[in-house]
């Protein structure tokens, strides 16, 4: 079966502008998740799908960052505007349970 | 608030050799320990995982053991190849819980040297 999916793979933008990043889950899958790896530190949760609702966004760092899952299917995750500190490669995750997580190949987004 | 610790950041051993990486958790709710390999450019890849009701598990060259009055739990590669060089995350999740999202640690750069 085709795994998690990522687009784009790498993103460079100037600070102040839009960038959306675009996840397709494993077919199936009701729980999406996004995750952020920044500057080589810890993975770090930034907010939970189920289906197309929003079950958890604790994580997400302001409101400059807007993720959605319409439909229940792919989700996108909007950071406008961006800032330096947005650097850093965000990764999508899917699951059938909230135990077995499968992820994407991240997007590694460069803000300058 | 919950957090893992991962040890060491970086370990380089020969092939052959045994490597061993350590993680502590905080969340005492933590019930399901994931290990994630990711290689150079790769996705993170699970590798092996433990629940809190078992103390050990093994995957042909992979251990992992759990110790939940310690809060720790460590994973262990034998007989050590170049293709395990690799980045290692642990993480900690309560699957009970209504998101069951992971706490990472802060990853282990492997290096094995042939």
């Amino acid at each position: 079966e085709a795994g998690v999916t990522q687009f784009p793979s790498h993103s460079v933008i100037e600070k102040g502008q839009t960038v959306t990043l675009r996840c397709d889950p494993i077919s199936g899958h009701d729980n999406l998740y996004w995750y952020r790896r920044v500057m080589g530190k810890e993975i770090k949760f930034l907010l939970h799908f189920v289906k197309e609702s929003k079950q958890d966004e604790s994580g997400m760092p302001n409101n400059r960052f807007l993720a959605e899952r319409t439909g229940g299917t792919y989700s996108t995750l909007k950071v406008q505007p961006a800032e330096l500190e947005d650097s850093g490669v965000y990764f999508c995750a899917s699951s059938p349970d909230r135990v077995l997580t499968f992820f994407g190949q991240g997007t590694r987004l460069t803000v300058v | 608030g919950e957090n893992v610790e991962q040890h060491p950041s970086t370990l380089s051993v020969q092939e052959g050799d045994s490597a061993v990486i350590k993680c502590t958790y905080s969340d005492s709710a933590s019930n399901y320990f994931p290990w994630y390999k990711q290689e150079l450019g790769k996705r993170p890849q699970l590798i092996i995982d433990i629940r809190s009701n078992v103390g050990e598990k093994k995957d042909q060259r992979i251990a992992v053991t759990l110790n939940k009055t310690a809060k720790h739990f460590s994973l262990h590669i034998t007989e050590t190849q170049p293709e395990d060089s690799a980045v290692y995350f642990c993480a900690a999740s309560n699957i009970l819980s209504n998101t069951g999202k992971l706490i990472f640690g802060q990853g282990t750069t492997l290096q094995v040297k042939p």
